[in-house]
């Protein structure tokens, strides 16, 4: 168990410019999810996936966002037209299918900083 | 509107004391309660749980209450350490997981 991973940790884009993030979960989890984590607010749910199926998108997932997880392992998340309002720390987690309530592993994140 | 909700932003608390960070919710549906700590420049990482058909669940250090009637759990932290100093995230479960904004814990030496 190498726990989550996620590629950058940082990156700093400046507006209107297309960024793209990596996540690689824990390699037995089927659900994947991605969070937003604004300064002084927990992580908001932005999508997830069971398997290579995305099931649900928050509704503050805009169309300049798109997520996949093509082969059912690791997940992109790209944010076309980058705003100023994008800046947040962007988290991947990920669990097993089975069991609802089990908790979610996260990763350490990236860290978004559009200029 | 927001589902989870923690009404302190931040506590302070000399070490060895007890440490109780308070959690709201709305949605009566919500069947089941975690507790996530983050430290800077890292992701939350689970701490504890617990199930809506129970009023307590206990692990070391940190036992959760919930009281169902008031839609209100707390974690409780005895004996505090200095280590226990982070940021607090009470979250629900619907069928994803829900987020308060979290309570800023120090723990003074």
């Amino acid at each position: 168990d190498t726990g989550v991973s996620q590629d950058p940790r940082h990156k700093i884009t400046k507006r209107g410019q297309n960024v793209t993030f990596r996540c690689d979960p824990i390699s037995e989890h089927n659900r994947l999810y991605w969070y937003r984590q604004t300064l002084g607010q927990g992580p908001e749910f932005l999508t997830y996936f069971q398997n290579e199926a995305q099931l649900e998108k928050s509704r503050l997932l805009s169309d300049r966002f798109s997520a996949e997880r093509p082969k059912g392992s690791f997940s992109t998340l790209e944010i076309q037209r980058t705003e100023q309002g994008d800046s947040a720390m962007y988290l991947c987690a990920s669990k097993p299918g089975q069991g609802v309530n089990s908790p979610l592993h996260f990763g350490n994140g990236t860290r978004l900083t559009v200029t | 509107d927001q589902q989870v909700k923690q009404n302190s932003p931040s506590l302070s608390v000399q070490e060895g004391r007890i440490s109780i960070l308070n959690c709201d919710y709305t949605n009566s549906m919500f069947d089941y309660f975690l507790w996530y700590k983050k430290y800077p420049a890292e992701g939350p990482t689970f701490l504890i749980s617990i199930s809506s058909i129970k009023d307590k669940n206990e692990d070391g250090r940190f036992t959760v209450f919930l009281n169902k009637s008031a839609k209100h759990l707390s974690l409780h932290i005895v004996p505090s350490q200095p280590g226990d100093s982070a940021v607090y995230f009470c979250a629900a479960i619907n069928d994803k997981v829900i987020f308060g904004p979290g309570t800023s814990l120090s723990v003074i030496p």
